[in-house]
């Protein structure tokens, strides 16, 4: 059985640096075809998607987000890491961590972790 | 970069109905979408992915279908377990961007 779990701070000061952590099971990080992303939802908003780590180490980022995220992995611990930094109120969501499902040709998160509430706030 | 726009962006509807949900790409992604399903302080469950491929466990009344630009999302005959967000997203292009939602109402 897959899961995931987020973990990290709730409360954060705007221009500082969150880390999240996605610790997991029933699954590696390191087998052909698995991937980790993340993706949050602010209050009364749509879902948006975040980044990725693939097996391979391999990563991709949001567009509009890409120059404040950097996601990494740590097989040993089963843990996914994503760091954003210089924190603004808009920021304020609940993040979740998701797993890529391996059949599909693409990125589909069939396995997403509970969430984990941030706000952004002084 | 690619837009994903959800219509309607809220329904009504009665146990029984026949629903369908649109989901129209700013342009081609071929069948690289995927359909969730959120309710309120709840986990996003996927429903539908690659278009038209139900994922395990979910009910058979859920079908998705389309190509290109067009996508549709068709709930057979609601059940009160089905009133929630729904959410069509591409992982086409890298912004892997999701639509605005569609909330489904009693």
């Amino acid at each position: 059985q897959i899961t995931l779990k987020e973990s990290g701070p709730t409360l954060v000061k705007p221009t500082q640096t969150l880390t999240l952590t996605c610790t997991f099971s029933g699954f590696s990080v390191s087998t052909p075809g698995v991937g980790v992303g993340w993706i949050r939802q602010s209050p009364g908003e749509a879902l948006e998607w975040l980044a990725i780590i693939y097996w391979d180490d391999d990563k991709r980022y949001s567009p509009s987000l890409k120059s404040r995220l950097a996601i990494s992995k740590d097989t040993s611990k089963n843990e996914v890491v994503l760091t954003m930094t210089v924190l603004d109120p808009a920021d304020t969501a609940t993040y979740y961590c998701a797993h890529r499902l391996v059949a599909a040709p693409h990125d589909v998160f069939d396995v997403w972790g509970q969430g984990t509430m941030v706000t952004v706030s002084s | 970069d690619i837009q994903m726009t959800q219509s309607p962006s809220s329904l009504s509807a009665s146990v029984g109905d026949r629903v369908t949900i649109s989901c129209r790409a700013s342009q081609n992604i071929n069948n690289y979408l995927n359909w969730y399903q959120h309710k309120p302080g709840k986990v996003p469950e996927l429903l539908i992915y690659t278009a038209s491929n139900l994922q395990s466990g979910v009910p058979s009344r859920f079908s998705g279908s389309g190509s290109g630009t067009d996508f549709t999302l068709t709930i057979s005959s609601l059940q009160p377990e089905d009133f929630a967000t729904y959410y069509c997203q591409q992982t086409y292009s890298l912004s892997r961007a999701f639509g605005q939602g569609t909330k489904l109402e009693i």
